[in-house]
């Protein structure tokens, strides 16, 4: 399974877009990339998952680039609620294991 | 449909003891994991099973058991609790769905105490 590499925390303040990008320079023809959030006292929750170029859906969009080795998680427009770590992982299509690194903590300030 | 579900919420253990943390889904999902979470940290994969009567492990299976008898049920078994065990455990289940070959669904956690 690839290996990803995200910032450790990122600040934003409410209203703005907030971009997290992932590294994965290991990922396999057939990994998908997959973005989840978790917030404090909670089970990780799907966002979005992409396979190549852009995937947009009604909380988020995933770009990424025509080598793959990279992809960023862009938030509109990020309210309090965003508060919350977010993990990158990149799995196969038929892949129900997943291992999660350290994920990337953002704090939206008011 | 209540997704994926977790018994019990909260737990505390001496050392030495054994218990069972249980996990069921109602989504008819072949795939099932289980996860700890300990403070700060990311998930780290224990066991996760492809179907009824099939596990494995995963990257930290010492001092746990699973067995998988139906599709809905998938517990876990801590044979001797250590307080290195002290941790949040997360069970989850995958299927395919609308938004991605396969998604996976979180149960809330049980919340692990070994003294």
């Amino acid at each position: 399974l690839a290996k990803t590499t995200q910032p450790i925390s990122m600040d934003s303040y409410e209203g703005q877009e907030v971009n997290i990008t992932c590294s994965h320079n290991n990922i396999a023809t057939n990994d998908y990339i997959t973005w989840y959030q978790q917030f404090p006292s909670q089970g990780p929750r799907f966002i979005i998952q992409g396979y190549k170029t852009k995937v947009t859906n009604e909380v988020a969009s995933l770009f990424i680039p025509a080598d793959r080795k990279s992809s960023t998680l862009s938030l509109p427009r990020v309210s309090l609620s965003d508060t919350a770590v977010y993990y990158c992982l990149v799995e196969m299509d038929s892949s129900y294991k997943l291992i999660f690194g350290s994920g990337t903590r953002l704090l939206v300030r008011p | 449909n209540a997704g994926v579900t977790q018994t019990p919420k909260f737990q505390v253990l001496k050392t030495g003891q054994s218990m069972t943390l249980q996990c069921a889904q109602d989504m008819n999902h072949e795939y099932m994991s289980w996860y700890r979470q300990d403070p700060g940290m990311g998930l780290r994969l224990i066991h996760y099973s492809v179907g009824a009567g099939i596990t494995d492990q995963g990257e930290v299976p010492n001092g746990y058991n699973v067995s998988r008898s139906t599709t809905e049920d998938f517990p876990l078994r801590l044979l001797s609790a250590a307080p290195s065990q002290t941790s949040v455990y997360f069970c989850a289940s995958s299927g395919r769905s609308p938004r991605a070959p396969y998604e996976q669904y979180f149960g809330p956690g049980t919340r692990l105490t070994v003294t």
